[in-house]
């Protein structure tokens, strides 16, 4: 089945830092990825939605020159938390479309940032 | 604004009954609708789906009914067992959002030996 990974699976890093987190998807090409962010006991909430070659579209409220989104090859997407503070820290997850057509989306097993 | 909502944070069964997890959306052009299963510090995994088209799917244990004059979807589990603890998404999209996923606010399942 489609597998989609992530890397650090948990980091910690100090105030002010960046920190980047990379999504692959091992087994497809992944036309879109998107990323989410899930605070403790509340919904997964979708960031930005990437698409391979062109820049990211972020949803509402989502701070653009902060988290960086580069989608550079049909595997792999990266999120950089840049100037990170302790509210940043989060469950990141990003999930992986084949198929624009295609509903399914593939779920990395997330990353664990937590902020000092 | 929560278009996808999950009334219920918890629920508790226990083994071999049935588990019903509840979920409503507001959004009537949502014509999608997914349940993932989340362990604790892990991704979300896809658990079944079901289109606008139908309004029951089934798949082993797990049975997904959809009501769309209601805009209620629900997710039965039977029989449930206690591996199936965990946290229950239920999820819509819509083609014209770009088939992006609203999730609700999960529903955390605890099956009692």
């Amino acid at each position: 089945g489609a597998v989609v990974s992530q890397h650090p699976s948990w980091v910690i890093c100090k105030s002010g830092t960046s920190v980047k987190i990379e999504c692959r998807s091992l087994d497809f090409q992944a036309t879109t990825m998107f990323w989410y962010r899930q605070f403790p006991k509340q919904s997964l909430m979708l960031m930005a939605t990437s698409n391979e070659g062109s820049k990211a579209t972020y949803e509402q409220g989502v701070e653009k020159d902060k988290f960086l989104i580069n989608h550079a090859s049909l595997t792999l997407s990266t999120l950089t938390v840049t100037s990170a503070h302790p509210e940043d820290s989060s469950f990141y997850i990003c999930s992986a479309r084949e198929d624009a057509r295609n509903y399914e989306q593939y779920f990395g097993p997330g990353t664990r940032l937590t902020v000092t | 604004d929560q278009q996808v909502k999950q009334n219920s944070p918890s629920l508790s069964v226990q083994e071999g009954r049935i588990s019903i997890l509840n979920c409503d959306y507001t959004n009537s052009m949502f014509d999608y609708f997914l349940w993932y299963k989340k362990y604790p510090a892990e991704g979300p995994t896809f658990l079944i789906s079901i289109s606008s088209i139908k309004d029951k799917n089934e798949d082993g244990r797990f049975t997904v009914f959809l009501n769309k004059s209601a805009k209620h979807l629900s997710l039965h589990i039977v029989p449930s067992q206690p591996g199936d603890s965990a946290v229950y998404f239920c999820a819509a999209s819509a083609l014209y959002t770009g088939n992006q996923f609203y999730f609700g606010t999960g529903t955390s399942l605890t099956v009692i030996p």
